[in-house]
């Protein structure tokens, strides 16, 4: 089944360390998307990418890196985590039919950072 | 100001009511429009899908588009329970970068 999928769900991390947050689709989609979200629920854009060796920052500034080496693969890389990277993290993907220019996205990441 | 800016709700009804949620928006290069349900610690999940003005209709759910008042509605019929969510509204101008509402959360009341 075609599909989205984020890990960890849960992170618990200490001040300082470096951590990846892993996104993985299989549904072969070019664009793709990282989201943060508020406990209030509205989403900040933080990075995306319209394809393989392409990625641009979004709207929220953030000290966050990502890389997209391969179509299905988006990961999310903190160098040094700090308590305001506490959230909830969501990647998510589209197509580029017409047809459907929707977003599908993964369960979220929760990142605590102690 | 906001490009998308959503009623804030959040939004209690009795099982069986219908639901009104409202987005309004002020770029005109809008011309795709859709509605996410997002559950508690999920993502959200894609409910409706529109192009330009009209009317969708899925089920109990009603996607309406009016380009000219720059204005989207979600309507849900017959709510029940199970509705009881947050609901997103989004809109692009083509194939890329989404634009979202900050969300509407409903509880439907048994």
């Amino acid at each position: 089944e075609a599909d989205i999928y984020q890990t960890p769900r849960y992170l618990v991390i200490g001040t300082g360390k470096k951590i990846t947050l892993e996104c993985s689709q299989t549904m072969g989609h070019d664009k793709m998307y990282w989201y943060q979200q508020d406990p209030g629920m509205e989403l900040h854009l933080i990075h995306y990418s319209y394809g393989v060796n392409s990625t641009e920052k979004g709207d929220l500034s953030s000290e966050s890196t990502v890389s997209r080496i391969r179509t299905e693969h988006f990961p999310l890389t903190l160098e040094s985590a700090r308590p305001s990277h506490t959230s909830q993290y969501l990647c998510a993907s589209s197509e580029d039919r017409e047809t459907n220019y929707g977003y599908t996205f993964g369960s979220g990441t929760r990142l605590t950072v102690v | 100001q906001k490009e998308v800016e959503q009623d804030p709700g959040p939004l209690s009804v009795p099982e069986g009511a219908i639901v009104s949620l409202n987005c309004t928006y002020s770029n005109s290069a809008f011309q795709y429009f859709m509605w996410y349900r997002q559950y508690s610690r999920k993502g959200p999940e894609l409910l409706m899908y529109t192009y330009s003005s009209g009317n969708k209709e899925d089920g109990r759910f009603t996607a309406q588009v009016d380009k000219s008042s720059k204005y989207i509605s979600l309507f849900i019929r017959d709510s029940q329970p199970s509705d009881s969510a947050t609901y997103l509204c989004a809109m692009s101008a083509g194939a890329g970068k989404s634009t979202f509402g900050d969300g509407t959360t409903l509880t439907v009341k048994p």
